[in-house]
């Protein structure tokens, strides 16, 4: 079956620019992640949402970063007012349950270069 | 609050020798630890998952991890490094904090390099 996929695979902006990024998880996965990998380093949790409960927005970095999932399907993740700091691949995973240790499901990432 | 260090930023093996990619965690719970493996240019894939059951878990590709309280590790190993095992492997935990949302803490990484 389909994994779960990421759009755009690249996107090169100017910094001052919004940009939107879109992930269409696995179908049925009730829960859906985003992460943000930089240049040589592990991945950092950035918003977590599960079913239709609030999402957890804890790993966001700053108020310029927002993302919307519409049931349980796609989630979209906007970065306003981009920095040169927010270059990074952009990592999407979808999960079949939202608590406990389940797989999580990683899409190929958008990597994202601001300049 | 759960964390993961990895011992090592780069391994370098000859193929056909054994691997070994250290990690440690922290938890104040039961943890539930991972290894993904990342190649150049795709995505993460899991190696294997400690979820409490055997302290010895079996994964892909003939990979395999040891839990071990009392040292606070979840090293990964393989017998023999095949070339197709360089790539880029994360040690992770998942956080079982309150609200128990799953969400996955990666450690920095360790880049393995097999040489011919």
């Amino acid at each position: 079956g389909a994994g779960v996929s990421q759009s755009p695979s690249n996107k090169v902006t100017e910094k001052g620019k919004d940009v939107e990024l879109r992930c269409d998880p696995i179908s049925g996965h009730t829960a859906l992640y985003w992460y943000r990998q930089r240049l040589g380093q592990g991945l950092e949790f950035l918003i977590y949402f599960q079913g239709n409960s609030a999402p957890d927005k804890s790993g966001l970095p700053s108020d310029r970063f927002s993302a919307e999932r519409t049931g349980e399907s796609v989630s979209t993740l906007t970065i306003q007012r981009t920095q040169q700091e927010d270059s990074a691949v952009y990592l999407c995973a979808s999960s079949s349950a939202g608590t406990g240790p389940y797989e999580q499901y990683f899409g190929p990432g958008t990597r994202l270069t601001v300049t | 609050a759960q964390s993961v260090t990895q011992l090592d930023s780069h391994v370098s093996v000859s193929e056909g020798t054994p691997v070994l990619l250290r990690c440690n965690y922290s938890s104040s719970y039961s943890p539930s630890l991972f290894w993904y493996v990342q190649h150049p240019n795709k995505g993460l894939q899991l190696l294997l998952k400690y979820t409490s059951a055997a302290t010895l878990v079996k994964g892909i590709n003939g990979f395999e991890a040891e839990f071990k309280k009392s040292e606070t590790s979840f090293h990964l190993t393989k017998p023999s490094a095949h070339m197709s095992d360089a790539a880029e492997y994360f040690c992770v935990v998942s956080d079982l904090g309150s609200g128990n949302t799953g969400k996955l803490i990666f450690g920095q990484g360790t880049t393995l390099q097999v040489k011919p």
